[in-house]
C-alpha cells in the first residue's frame, strides 16, 4: 500500500516568491492534516481537513497561507509571499476516521516538503 | 490551553534500556500518542495509550497515568538504529494531535 507522498521534497526560493506543496494521502484516509515543523521542534497543526472540507484552520496564517483540498483527495498548501521565517519542513498526514485517526491517534505521515526561503 | 514537556535529550549505549518521560497540561483529554522521526524522515507511529498502564510492543513500551498526567516511553535492547527524535502527542476532543517537542535520542556503541 503506498504512504503519504508528498511534493516537492525541497523547495529553495527567495522571499516574496511564492511557493506550492502537493499532498496525496493514503487512499480511503477521509481526514487530512498540514503540520509545519522547524528545526528541532515537533509537529504544529496548520489545518485540518474531514473530506473536502476545512474543519480547523485556527493555526493557518491566512495573511498569506491557503490550502485547499478539492474532491477530498489530493491537497494544496500554498504561500504567497514567502517570508524568511516559513523556512520549515511541511508535513502532510492523513488518517482514516473521523478526525481523531480512528482509535488510536495513528497519522500516516509523508517524508515532508523542506522550504528554505532566501 | 495545553503544554507538553519531555525532556530534549537523552543519551545510552547499545544494549541498554532508556526511558522518556512526558507531562502534559489539557483538557478533553483522549490519550498519549509516541511518534519516532530519524532525521529527515516522516514521524512514524509507535504506540498509543487511552488507558492507564503499560502497552508493550517488541522493545517498545509505552505507559499512561491519567491521574497523573504522565506517561512514558520505554525502550528496552536498544540498537544504534534507535538513535532518532521521539515525540509524545496529546490527543483530545476536537482538534488534531498536538505534538511535544521531541527528544533526541543518541545510541552509542
Amino acid at each position: 500500500e503506498a504512504g503519504v507522498v508528498q511534493s516537492p521534497r525541497y523547495k529553495i526560493i527567495e522571499k516574496k516568491q511564492p511557493v506550492a506543496f502537493w499532498c496525496n494521502p493514503i487512499s480511503g484516509h477521509n481526514t487530512l492534516y498540514w503540520y509545519l515543523q522547524n528545526l528541532g521542534q515537533g509537529p504544529e497543526l496548520l489545518i485540518r481537513y474531514e473530506n473536502e472540507e476545512a474543519v480547523d484552520d485556527s493555526q493557518l496564517p491566512k495573511d498569506r497561507f491557503s490550502a485547499e483540498r478539492l474532491k477530498g483527495v489530493d491537497s494544496t498548501l500554498k504561500i504567497q509571499p514567502a517570508e524568511l521565517g516559513d523556512s520549515a519542513v511541511y508535513l502532510c498526514a492523513s488518517s482514516f476516521g473521523t478526525g481523531q485517526g480512528a482509535n488510536t491517534g495513528e497519522l500516516f505521515f509523508g517524508e515532508g516538503s523542506r522550504l528554505t526561503v532566501l | 490551553g495545553q503544554s507538553l514537556e519531555q525532556p530534549s535529550e537523552v543519551t545510552a549505549v547499545e544494549g541498554a534500556i532508556v526511558q522518556i518521560n512526558c507531562t502534559y497540561q489539557t483538557s478533553g483529554f483522549y490519550g498519549l500518542s509516541w511518534y519516532q522521526q530519524h532525521d529527515g524522515g516522516a514521524p512514524t507511529f509507535l504506540s498509543y495509550n487511552a488507558l492507564d498502564g503499560l502497552e508493550e510492543t517488541g522493545r517498545f513500551s509505552s505507559f499512561l497515568s491519567r491521574s497523573d498526567s504522565y506517561g512514558y516511553l520505554l525502550l528496552q535492547e536498544l540498537q544504534m538504529k534507535d538513535s532518532a527524535s521521539y515525540f509524545c502527542a496529546v490527543r483530545k476532543a476536537g482538534t488534531a494531535l498536538i505534538f511535544g517537542k521531541g527528544t533526541t535520542l543518541s545510541v552509542s556503541s
